[in-house]
């Protein structure tokens, strides 16, 4: 099983809101983890949007709108990317990624389409 | 504002040996952390190493030992060679640095913009 798993695509409306999950391998805990995330336009390399560790932990990548936003959700063993008011060019692969085990892990990636 | 760039050959044949170098202009090598990850076609991303200018490196299980990388501190430059190659080496290579958000909190912030690496005789 993958250290960290994300849906392969998710479809939401222009204007709406999207929340990206990572969800975390069975036994490992996401409160110990810090988790950040990146978008990738196609042909383009990823670009840093913020990272996650906790509510006064957390940061966003230069330039990137305070419409993207992180957070955990416990519940589910999953760092959370929510995309609020969302825009066509926000359209793109959304991929987290972590440090366990002395090794960089990304999820999977995340195809969002806006409608 | 950092920028790293990507160099090597685009085509490269079964078993033999990958070379490529990423040049940072806009910043220094010393004191960073830097490494390189890939991106088969229409696949996700995967981690390959990565070294701090000191010296201190690791490398993802997945390649351990066909992995070497190096760095030029004069050139401002560093480099990956991968080893034994097949066609599942084909991928985008992009070098990258990560930075450091205090104690062992790192994330990656400058991507060069990747280079394709085709496998093939």
């Amino acid at each position: 099983q993958a250290v960290l798993t994300q849906p392969s695509s998710l479809s939401a409306s222009r204007g709406a809101s999207a929340s990206l999950t990572c969800t975390l391998r069975s036994g490992i805990n996401v409160g110990a983890y810090m988790i950040s995330w990146y978008q990738q336009r196609p042909g383009s390399p990823p670009q840093f949007l913020l990272r996650y560790m906790s509510d006064s932990d957390k940061q966003r990548g230069s330039g990137v709108p305070r419409r993207f936003s992180g957070s955990k959700d416990a519940s589910a063993n999953a760092g959370i990317l929510l995309i609020s008011g969302l825009q066509s060019e926000d359209e793109a692969d959304y991929y987290c990624m972590t440090w366990h085990s002395s090794a960089w892990v990304f999820g999977g990636g995340t195809k969002l389409t806006v409608l | 504002q950092v920028q790293l760039q990507e160099s090597g050959p685009g085509l490269v044949k079964p078993s033999e040996t990958l070379s490529l170098t990423c040049t940072v202009s806009g910043g220094s090598i010393s004191g960073f952390y830097w490494g390189w990850i890939r991106q088969p076609p229409g696949k996700g991303l995967d981690w390959i190493g990565n070294f701090y200018q000191s010296g201190s490196a690791g490398n993802s299980p997945s390649f351990q030992s066909r992995v070497t990388m190096s760095v030029d501190t004069s050139k401002n430059q560093f480099s990956l060679r991968l080893g034994s190659l097949t066609a599942a080496d084909t991928a985008v290579y992009f070098c990258a640095r990560w930075t450091n958000c205090g104690g062992d909190c790192y994330y990656l912030e400058y991507w060069g913009q990747g280079t394709l690496v085709t496998v093939s005789s």
